[in-house]
């Protein structure tokens, strides 16, 4: 059975502020994918970025990192400077490699940045 | 690339009646998703196909819902006997075969069962 938490419900941050929306995930495969989707108001699912469970080399993407503990199966996902537009919901998910590419999610974190 | 389309985008529909969904998927993915999102959750699993071949279905799929991919382009989602239950989005998915690959969602259909 694999599961992915999202313990932030919903978080609010004034504009330019950096913030981090945290997932854990729990998985008995060693190898598995991880991913950060974000599903702004007009309800399309995003894909903004992959991990696989070999690669724990941490990104950097203009204002977007990401941060993979495989010892804590974490994978965290900071927004730097954020942005009006980044409002949104965000959610992480996992897929282990023996799941056809199902996808579970967690149950999403509101991100909500104020001007 | 024209992304993945899903038709209609809002269903309002009685409770007792079927209702159909269609999904076009991006045109080389072999790989067909469908997913239902209720309020405030996120994504569930429902069923999946590789090509025309349903490969796995969620026990949330209970036998008033069955999908189709007969050629293995476009899908379809029917839910008979609705129940306000069944009231959710409707998402469909497309991927390529490649092991970890990113799977693209389309707008949804969200249904409302009154």
């Amino acid at each position: 059975a694999q599961k992915v938490t999202q313990a932030q419900t919903e978080i609010s941050v004034v504009e330019k502020e950096d913030v981090t929306l945290d997932c854990v995930y729990e998985t008995r495969d060693t190898t598995y994918y991880l991913f950060w989707y974000k599903q702004p108001p007009s309800g399309e699912l995003v894909f903004l970025i992959r991990r696989n469970s070999f690669d724990e080399q941490n990104e950097i993407s203009g204002r977007y990192s990401w941060n993979f503990q495989k010892s804590t199966s974490s994978f965290n996902f900071t927004i730097t400077a954020s942005q009006v537009v980044d409002s949104a919901v965000y959610f992480c998910a996992l897929r282990n490699n023996n799941a056809g590419n199902m996808l579970t999610f967690g149950g999403g974190t509101r991100l909500m940045v104020k001007p | 690339d024209t992304g993945v389309s899903q038709d209609p985008r809002h269903k309002i529909t009685k409770r007792g009646q079927n209702v159909t969904f269609r999904c076009d998927p991006i045109s080389e993915h072999n790989r067909l998703y469908w997913y239902r999102q209720t309020l405030g959750q996120g994504p569930e699993f429902l069923t999946y196909f590789q090509n025309e071949a349903q490969l796995e279905k969620s026990r949330l799929l209970s036998d008033r819902f069955s999908a189709e991919r007969p050629k293995g382009s476009f899908s379809t989602l029917e839910i008979q006997r609705t129940e306000q239950g069944d009231s959710a989005m409707y998402l469909c998915a497309s991927s390529p075969q490649a092991p970890g690959s990113p799977l693209h969602f389309g707008n949804g259909t969200r249904l409302t069962v009154t």
